[in-house]
């Protein structure tokens, strides 16, 4: 089955440092989403991809989506303490069946 | 506009238990999907419905059911709790089946003992 990997699982800056978070699938995708869980939370939406190569820019937080449309990023710049949480990519395959496969996650820890 | 509602918040289960968890989805929004999330395993999906049928399915156990009614609203139900049942599960709603962007309530925090 489709399996999607995140890389780092965990990553710990310093405030202002940059933050990049990478995203690979076994299989192509029609679509990728990004979400976001604060400590205790749920996960949240932030943003969804769709075409070959595309990038969107969210303030300091910039996603990419391969051309391959098997992998995607997130970088965020200068990072915040309010950036603390996990990140995860979610897969939509190609195929007729239409469920999200979630990444691993990348926990990101932001300090002083 | 409320958002997901999930109930209960939390439950403690003793093996060998069933239980049923609760997801009122946004209003309009005709798609529910469950996941559960441990610390291991990450957000894992268990099923999707639409319309009242179910459209997907996750790879977990036959114990591990659900439904959907007319009102959008949707259960899910374990039968013979295991120790390893113990996670947080999370209901999300989307619009439409399929692309849509998922929006997840505050999950039921399950603990089996």
């Amino acid at each position: 089955g489709q399996q999607v990997m995140q890389i780092p699982q965990y990553q710990h800056v310093q405030e202002g440092e940059d933050f990049t978070t990478y995203c690979n699938s076994s299989t192509t995708l029609s679509n990728i989403q990004w979400y976001k869980q604060r400590p205790g939370g749920h996960p949240v939406f932030l943003i969804q991809l769709v075409k070959s190569g595309e990038v969107k820019k969210q303030k300091r937080l910039t996603f990419q989506f391969g051309e391959a449309k098997k992998n995607s990023s997130l970088h965020i710049t200068a990072t915040q303490t309010t950036d603390v949480g996990t990140y995860f990519c979610a897969g939509e395959n190609t195929g007729t069946a239409s469920k999200l496969t979630f990444g691993t996650g990348t926990r990101l820890q932001v300090t002083l | 506009k409320a958002g997901v509602t999930q109930t209960p918040r939390y439950l403690i289960k003793t093996r060998g238990q069933q239980v049923t968890l609760s997801c009122s989805p946004i209003s309009g929004h005709r798609s529910v999907s469950w996941y559960q999330q441990t610390p291991g395993q990450g957000l894992q999906f268990l099923f999707e419905y639409f319309s009242e049928t179910q459209r997907n399915k996750g790879n977990f156990p036959g114990r591990f059911s659900g439904r959907q009614f007319s009102n959008s609203r949707s259960e899910m139900n374990v039968s013979t709790l295991e120790l390893g049942d113990s996670a947080l599960y999370l209901c999300a709603s989307s619009f439409a089946q399929g692309g849509s962007p998922l929006h997840f309530g505050n999950g039921t925090r399950l603990t089996v003992t």
